[in-house]
């Protein structure tokens, strides 16, 4: 089945590595997704990793795959207040024709306090 | 910076009435994807377009909503008679296929408010 999942929020101290964990289902993704979303706007791309990756780092980003477990986490060093936002994980499940589709968890509230 | 345009950005209409949403994605995508956005439900996709053809709409009520690209450069989420329940903010994004690993690009949303 689909289903991806997020805790609902976290809350951090300016300056502080922020983690955000995910849980996905679907093994045939191939590309697994982080979006950022800032109040009023659209998702916007922040990162992916494929899925024969364990790790990418991406300047403050870093993401970790365990592809056993489907676990999904970002990473996010010296975290500041503009990167107060919800954090959606996507997964991207193959379906049978030949096509994927993007599965958004719940989104989880990233607040920064100083 | 390539966008995919949405208008309009806010709609309040009454009960009944027919809303129209519609989507530019960027020049070149192939692949158009319908979400809606609410507090209950999070981001739930309606439709799935891949070289203007509908691949897959199994998440859009079909008695009320309909979803088409008449061509490349428009989709287009069609709702009548609308409801209040389907009050959400609807977003539309582009990418191609292949090419995944750039991800999607969304618009901005309408924000549909029905009373």
């Amino acid at each position: 089945g689909e289903d991806v999942e997020q805790s609902l929020f976290l809350s951090v101290r300016e300056g502080d590595s922020s983690v955000i964990n995910c849980t996905y289902t679907d093994s045939s993704s191939t590309y697994l997704y982080w979006y950022k979303q800032e109040p009023g706007a659209g998702l916007q791309l922040l990162t992916y990793i494929f899925s024969n990756m364990d790790m990418k780092q991406d300047q403050r980003l870093t993401v970790l795959l365990n592809k056993k477990d489907k676990h999904l986490s970002l990473r996010i060093a010296d975290t500041q207040t503009g990167d107060s936002a919800i954090y959606f994980c996507a997964e991207s499940p193959m379906f049978s024709g030949g096509y994927n589709k993007l599965i958004f968890g719940a989104g989880t509230r990233l607040a920064v306090h100083p | 910076d390539a966008r995919v345009t949405q208008t309009p950005r806010h709609k309040v209409t009454e009960m009944g009435q027919e809303v129209t949403m519609r989507c530019q994605p960027i020049l070149g995508h192939n692949t158009v994807f319908w979400y809606r956005q609410t507090m209950m439900q999070g981001l739930e996709l309606l439709a799935y377009f891949r070289n203007r053809a509908p691949l897959d709409d199994s998440g859009m009520p079909k008695d009320r909503f309909s979803a088409e690209m008449p061509d490349a450069t428009l989709a287009t989420l069609k709702i009548q008679p609308s409801e209040p329940r389907d009050s959400a903010v609807y977003f539309c994004a582009s990418g191609l296929f292949p090419g995944q690993e750039r991800g999607y690009t969304f618009g901005s949303g309408t924000r549909l408010t029905v009373v």
